[in-house]
């Protein structure tokens, strides 16, 4: 079965440094894959997908992840962290089965310190 | 264009009570979702419409019923609601065609006393 991998429920950066948030997935086909934020009481709003046209996919709000078949990654980066991306991160697999659903992994907080 | 919208956004019950959580989409997508989340495990699907008039069951079914009344609206029901069904719960579409994106609505907060 496929699945997802977030390392760190936790992350913490300064205003300004590099957010680095990682994601691991198993999958026996070509994936496709995205990110989502969760602001608090929200709903979840995509902020990036992959689906096989480039391995570098560019986002809202800054954000980019990069795909890497060899290492089954799919990390989310921005250059510089601003107080307003303080939220969850979840990163997700679309599975063939149950209608294409999503496989989530547990998620990531990101708290920014100023 | 509101996306994807559910109501209510918070509702308590007792064990025992019933209630249906409403969903609704204006952007003709084929596919519903209904997910909940609970802390640490992401989200979890519990039943899914691939198009009018077809249901199914994802991975927790039990305890829940839905209903595809047209294109539009896909309601969730808990027909006895028990404490271990307290979660936030998300209504999802898609268009349903290859790589789609999931739109999510701004979920309903459930705590069953």
């Amino acid at each position: 079965a496929q699945s997802v991998t977030q390392l760190g429920s936790h992350v913490s950066v300064s205003e300004g440094a590099l957010v680095l948030l990682r994601c691991n997935y198993s999958s026996s086909v070509p994936p496709y894959l995205f990110w989502y934020v969760q602001y608090p009481n929200q709903g979840l709003q995509l902020l990036l997908k992959y689906t096989s046209a480039a391995t570098l996919v560019k986002g809202i709000n800054g954000f980019e992840a990069e795909f890497k078949k060899s290492e089954t990654s799919f990390h989310l980066t921005k250059p510089s962290a601003h107080m307003s991306d303080a939220a969850e991160y979840f990163c997700a697999v679309s599975v063939q089965e149950y209608g294409n659903k999503l496989v989530f992994g547990a998620g990531t907080i990101l708290r920014v310190k100023s | 264009n509101a996306g994807v919208t559910q109501t209510p956004k918070f509702q308590v019950l007792k064990t025992g009570q019933s209630m249906t959580l409403q969903c609704a989409q204006d952007m003709n997508h084929n596919s519903m979702y209904w997910y909940r989340q609970d802390p640490g495990m992401g989200l979890r699907l519990i039943y899914y419409s691939a198009s009018e008039g077809t249901t199914d069951k994802g991975e927790v079914p039990n305890g829940y019923n839905v209903s595809r009344l047209n294109k539009r609206e896909f309601s969730l029901r808990l027909e006895s609601a028990a404490p271990s069904q307290t979660s936030v719960y998300f209504c999802a579409s898609r268009a349903g065609q290859g790589t789609d994106t999931q739109y999510f609505g701004p979920g309903t907060r459930l705590t069953v006393l």
